[in-house]
C-alpha cells in the first residue's frame, strides 16, 4: 500500500515568506506527528495529533509555526514569517494508534531559507 | 538532561564484526521502545520493537532492562550496508499523551 508523502520535497523560500508543507499519512493511521531535523541533529518533535483530539502544541518553537490536520487524513504545517534558523528537513509521520505502535515517516520536505 | 540519551558516536568497525549500541532514558512513565535506522539524507525507517523480554530479528538483538531505563541493540557479522544512524526512540508518557521521543543517534561505519 501507499506509504507516507510529503509536499513539496524540496522547498527555497525567501526570509520573510509564509510557506506550507503537505502531509497525506498512512490511510487508516489515527495518528499524525511533525518533526524538524536540522543538519547533522536528531528529530525535534513539533506536533502531534490523535484523531478528533486536540493536537498536542508542545513541541512548536514559536507563534510562527501552526499545523492543521482534517479529520484523519492530510495536514498542513504553516510556518509564517521564514527565518534563516527555519531551515531544516521537516518529517511528518502516522501510525496505527498513539503510543504503542510504530511509526512510518515521509521522505520529508526540505526547506532552504533565503 | 536529555530524555533519551545515546552515544553519537561514531562507531567505526569492520565487515564481520559485532556491535552493540545503548540508550538510556529519564521518564519511567514509558510506554514502548523501539530502534530506528536513518541512512544519509533519508528519513528514518524502523529496525525493530523492543521488547520486555528481549527480542531478535535475524543479526540484530534488542533488549530493555526497564529498571535500569536502558534500551539496547546489538549487530551481529556487521555487513557495509549496516552503515547508517541508529536512533533509539521512547514512547514517553508527556502532558497526557505518550510522544515519540527520539535520540540524536548512534553513527555506524562498517568498512571493508
Amino acid at each position: 500500500g501507499a506509504g507516507v508523502s510529503q509536499s513539496p520535497s524540496n522547498k527555497v523560500t525567501e526570509k520573510g515568506k509564509d510557506v506550507e508543507l503537505r502531509c497525506d499519512p498512512i490511510s487508516g493511521h489515527t495518528a499524525l506527528y511533525w518533526y524538524r531535523q536540522r543538519l547533522g541533529q536528531g528529530l525535534e518533535f513539533l506536533i502531534y495529533f490523535q484523531g478528533n483530539s486536540a493536537p498536542d502544541k508542545s513541541g512548536l518553537p514559536s507563534d510562527r509555526f501552526s499545523a492543521e490536520r482534517t479529520g484523519e487524513s492530510v495536514s498542513t504545517l504553516t510556518i509564517q514569517r521564514t527565518q534563516q534558523e527555519d531551515s531544516a528537513v521537516y518529517l511528518c509521520a502516522s501510525s496505527l494508534i498513539s503510543g504503542a505502535s510504530e511509526q512510518y515517516f515521509g521522505p520529508g520536505t526540505r526547506l532552504t531559507v533565503t | 538532561r536529555k530524555e533519551v540519551e545515546q552515544d553519537p558516536g561514531p562507531f567505526n568497525v569492520p565487515e564481520g564484526a559485532t556491535v552493540a549500541f545503548n540508550c538510556t532514558y529519564s521518564n519511567s512513565a514509558s510506554q514502548s521502545f523501539f530502534w530506528y535506522r536513518q541512512d544519509c539524507r533519508k528519513e528514518p525507517k524502523l529496525l525493530m520493537s523492543v521488547y520486555s523480554s528481549g527480542n531478535e530479528d535475524g543479526r540484530f538483538t534488542a533488549q530493555l532492562n526497564r529498571a535500569s531505563q536502558y534500551i539496547s541493540l546489538l549487530i551481529r557479522d556487521s555487513k557495509l550496508s549496516d552503515s547508517a544512524t541508529y536512533l533509539c526512540v521512547v514512547n514517553m508518557l508527556t502532558g497526557g499523551s505518550y510522544i515519540p521521543t527520539f535520540g540524536r543517534g548512534t553513527s555506524l561505519i562498517v568498512h571493508p
